[in-house]
């Protein structure tokens, strides 16, 4: 099936640790996107990517990086800068352009311990 | 930065009844409008991609309109089920173009009781 696969679904962390989430797409999209909610907030963007080995900041992005070397895959490391990771994290993907729809994967649920 | 309003922040309703929330943006430099459903424990799904003032969209019971002159959505449930619980999220690319990124707004959530 097409689609964007995240994992892990749930992590822990320990303050002053770097984590990465993962983020699979099968759609042969070119454009991906991180976007992190917090409760009673929409969805913010992290950081997204237009092309392979190319990526942009988006509003939060302090705290996290990415990489794009494969089309497919859009890791997204929150590390230990990031002063509040506790969150839910989304993944998406489109063909990246402003009527392209996204894609989202099912969420990483982070919780620093 | 652009500002996405959505409104209300939530509402409860029963089975049956017909509801509909708001999306307001700056009506300047429009490219398209996103709306999505958001289901817990689910993904984000898209609903509809509105470019064109005027634009009526419509999916089953679930149907929206767009007025890009004076900078807001409509969507519409007519006759709300249980199912239709969901977040729904409004969205649209920021003034520059820049790679089908979305600026969300904070989102509706519909509550319809049995």
């Amino acid at each position: 099936d097409g689609g964007i696969t995240q994992s892990p679904k749930y992590l822990f962390r320990k303050e002053g640790q770097n984590v990465t989430l993962s983020c699979e797409q099968n759609l042969n999209h070119d454009a991906m996107y991180w976007y992190r909610q917090d409760p009673g907030q929409g969805l913010r963007l992290i950081y997204y990517s237009q092309i392979v080995n190319d990526f942009q900041k988006g509003d939060i992005a302090e705290g996290y990086s990415v990489s794009r070397e494969k089309k497919e895959s859009f890791p997204l490391t929150v590390t230990s800068a990031q002063k509040n990771p506790t969150a839910f994290y989304l993944c998406a993907s489109s063909i990246g352009a402003p009527t392209g729809e996204l894609f989202f994967g099912e969420g990483s649920r982070l919780t620093v311990l | 930065i652009l500002n996405v309003e959505q409104s209300p922040q939530s509402l409860h309703v029963q089975e049956g009844d017909s509801t509909n929330f708001t999306c307001s943006f700056p009506s300047s430099n429009f490219y398209a409008l996103h709306w999505y459903r958001w289901e817990t424990a689910k993904s984000p799904e898209a609903l509809f991609v509105m470019t064109l003032n005027g634009d009526e969209k419509k999916k089953g019971r679930i149907s929206a309109t767009l007025n890009t002159k004076e900078g807001y959505s409509y969507l519409y449930i007519k006759g709300s089920q249980p199912e239709d619980s969901a977040t729904y999220l409004c969205a649209l690319p920021p003034f520059y173009n820049q790679g089908g990124k979305l600026i969300f707004g904070q989102g509706t959530e519909l509550s319809v009781k049995p």
